[in-house]
């Protein structure tokens, strides 16, 4: 059982934007700043936002993140095949002293 | 190039140890904060431990206190996990990576990765 609560799978077609949420509490999301991963079968996983609603270097504006409360989401528009991916939001948690996942979210372009 | 390579994996039993070993280039090793992060064969992300620049501050997830201790060498731009009494769910592919640089434990470089079995 993770401590930050996503969805275990996602789809779209392409062209559509789909999001995906990330639920946590007080102690992580509520108080810390939220960053996100997608991960490819078989290679390590990449920093995708990071902050709430930065984008790294390279990262397509197609990608966006926000964060509400002790929520979190990642919109991603003009869905694109090689989107397929896994992802993860991941926070600080104050009173774990650690840093927490969620349980990914598989995303299928249909 | 900016660069993390994992090393030090494999097969061990349980109750076993073993110590992976991270080598970094391309950037200044010494700025960053550093981490481990592991993935259970077909499972999520977990978060394993974290050390501070100078090693003067390390945290590290419940289930590997006491057993897993972190540690880094700046001189010879190394990380290193030192795992003892090995248990069946430490078994994933560990991952060293490096916090960015804005302090919000974003890990904006990781190795490739290294496999631990713990299996008798």
């Amino acid at each position: 059982q993770s401590v930050l609560t996503q969805p275990p799978s996602a789809s779209g077609t392409p062209g559509q934007r789909v999001t995906i949420s990330c639920s946590g509490s007080s102690s992580n999301i509520g108080s810390n700043v939220v960053n996100w991963y997608h991960q490819f079968p078989g290679t390590a996983p990449k920093l995708l936002i990071y902050s709430n609603n930065q984008r790294p270097s390279g990262v397509p504006d197609r990608f966006s993140g926000s964060k509400s409360g002790t929520s979190a989401s990642l919109a991603i528009s003009g869905l694109q095949s090689e989107d397929e991916a896994d992802y993860y939001c991941a926070a600080w948690d104050d009173s774990l002293n650690a840093v927490v996942f969620g349980g990914g979210t598989k995303l299928t372009v249909l | 190039e900016v660069q993390l390579v994992e090393s030090g994996g494999g097969l061990v039993q349980p109750g076993g140890s073993l110590r992976l070993s991270c080598a970094a280039s391309g950037f200044t090793f010494s700025s960053y904060w550093m981490s481990w992060v592991r993935q259970a064969p077909g499972k999520g992300l977990e978060w394993v431990a974290n050390i501070k620049q100078g090693g003067s501050e390390k945290y590290y997830v419940d289930s590997v206190k006491g057993r897993f201790t972190i540690s880094r060498d700046n001189a010879k731009n190394s990380l290193f996990l030192q795992m003892n009494s090995l248990r069946a769910e430490d078994t994933a592919v560990y991952y060293c990576a490096r916090d960015n640089l804005y302090g919000d434990d974003a890990f904006d470089i990781w190795g490739q990765g290294t496999m631990v079995t713990v299996s008798s």
